[in-house]
């Protein structure tokens, strides 16, 4: 199975702030990486496919990038209804694998 | 509007099984894979498996290949995942989701939490 490993676990940051958070796979996955945001109680939100393109309605302060191993999720000016966690998915082989999460708190 | 609407909280004893449900509204149901996921209490997600709602084509996570069976009905746009032989580890909360050709998992249902206690 492919792992997707997240960093950081958790990141504090202020409103206003540009947030990175990084996922990286074992192996190549090309662009077959998604990001989800997940508040406290909710089901998962699809923020970004295919590693750059943006879901309808998502704001446009989020993008993502990268491709192969190496991937990337910006908030570019973190506001307060960002608060949650996120999770990476790599959907290019089965399984599926999601990582760990990164918790974002506001500082 | 697109709706996968999960059945009710689900309190279950060991070595019993559970059906839980996802149907499906706002879209042509045979026209999406119906995937489902786990999440153990605070922890990240699981892929479990899915299903074609037109031909009833599977494919499972094999570590999930035999706790789960999924079926669909689609006289009434719903899937169904059984867990069979459940113990605590299967405690959580299980999602369905659905997937298109281009973007995976853009839709969600609202969660069951599953409970295995005696």
């Amino acid at each position: 199975d492919i792992q997707m490993t997240q960093s950081p676990s958790f990141l504090s940051a202020s409103v206003g702030d540009r947030v990175t958070l990084s996922c990286k796979a074992s192996q190549n996955i090309n662009k077959y990486l998604a990001w989800y945001q997940q508040k406290l109680g909710e089901a998962p939100k699809l923020l970004i496919y295919n590693a750059n393109s943006l879901q309808t309605g998502i704001p446009s302060r989020f993008s993502g990038s990268g491709s192969g191993t190496d991937f990337t999720l910006t908030i570019s000016s973190l506001q307060p209804e960002d608060v949650a966690t996120y999770f990476c998915l790599q959907h290019n082989s089965w399984p599926y694998t999601f990582g760990a999460g990164t918790k974002l708190e506001l500082k | 509007q697109v709706n996968l609407l999960q059945s009710r909280a689900a309190l279950v004893k060991p070595g019993a099984s559970v059906k839980l449900s996802c149907k499906a509204s706002g879209y042509t149901f045979t026209d999406y894979y119906i995937h489902w996921v786990k999440q153990s209490h605070g922890k990240s997600l699981e892929w479990i498996g899915y299903i074609n709602p037109n031909s009833g084509y599977t494919n499972y996570n094999e570590k999930f290949k035999s706790k789960a069976t999924l079926t669909v009905d689609k006289s009434t746009n719903t899937a169904y995942m059984e867990l069979s032989r459940l113990t605590s580890e299967d405690s959580a909360t299980y999602y369905c989701t659905r997937r298109g050709w281009e973007r995976p998992f853009d839709y969600w249902g609202q969660g069951v939490m599953v409970t295995v206690s005696s």
